[in-house]
């Protein structure tokens, strides 16, 4: 119950394409969905998060879509540069809970 | 910059061998986490501190242990180390349990 699965494993979009990665949960606690990026060799940073009180959420290219219902949550990259190759991870947890919980992360490869 | 430091960097040390691994938290953060990377694979959660005391603990060998400090800073000691203890091991800290974790940059392990 404390899984977090995401899909695919691994993506390779053309340069101006959308990337989808998607994640899905089964613990209805969890209240805070963020979205981590990791580069080679570094550690994993946050791009962008979501409360399960919005169904959308959006920064630059970036989107989160969140689907309460369904337990589902995605990550859109709107117009992907090869600059955005990079694993990433997303993320489930209760607020001022003691569960944080990762999926096992989506290694995006963009074609210039 | 997460804010969030890791010493060393770069650990290159041989089998059966004991090392320590050492974070100091964002300013402000009371919860140290400890995760496990290894080539191509995900994060794998280890241990979690909050204020000084063990809050969870994961996947962490019985050949691991980590203390948190009274000043918040928390070390991470590996012993009688075997090749496959080669990793990135990196540090996370948040507000709280269940807040947005920021990462470290990391320490590279390389057992030979």
């Amino acid at each position: 119950q404390q899984q977090v699965k995401q899909s695919p494993q691994s993506l390779i979009v053309q340069k101006g394409g959308i990337s989808i990665i998607n994640c899905a949960y089964e613990n209805t606690a969890f209240d805070y969905f963020p979205w981590y990026q990791q580069f080679p060799g570094k550690g994993p940073a946050l791009l962008i998060a979501i409360r399960p009180d919005v169904s959308e959420k959006k920064e630059g290219r970036f989107t989160i879509s969140f689907n309460k219902s369904a337990k589902q949550f995605s990550l859109h990259i709107m117009d992907s540069q090869p600059g955005d190759s990079a694993t990433y991870f997303c993320a489930a947890s209760m607020n001022y809970g003691q569960n944080f919980v990762f999926g096992p992360g989506t290694r995006l490869s963009v074609l210039p | 910059d997460s804010g969030v430091t890791q010493t060393p960097k770069h650990l290159i040390t041989a089998t059966g061998q004991r090392v320590t691994l050492r974070c100091s938290p964002r300013s402000g953060d009371l919860s140290v986490y400890w995760y496990q990377q290894s080539l191509d694979q995900g994060l794998q959660f280890l241990i979690q501190y909050y204020n000084g005391e063990e809050r969870a603990k994961g996947n962490i060998l019985e050949r691991f242990s980590a203390q948190q400090f009274p000043d918040l800073h928390s070390e991470l000691n590996l012993s009688s180390l075997e090749l496959g203890d080669s990793a990135l091991y990196f540090c996370a800290s948040s507000v709280d349990s269940g807040a947005t974790q920021y990462f470290g940059p990391g320490t590279r392990l390389l057992v030979l």
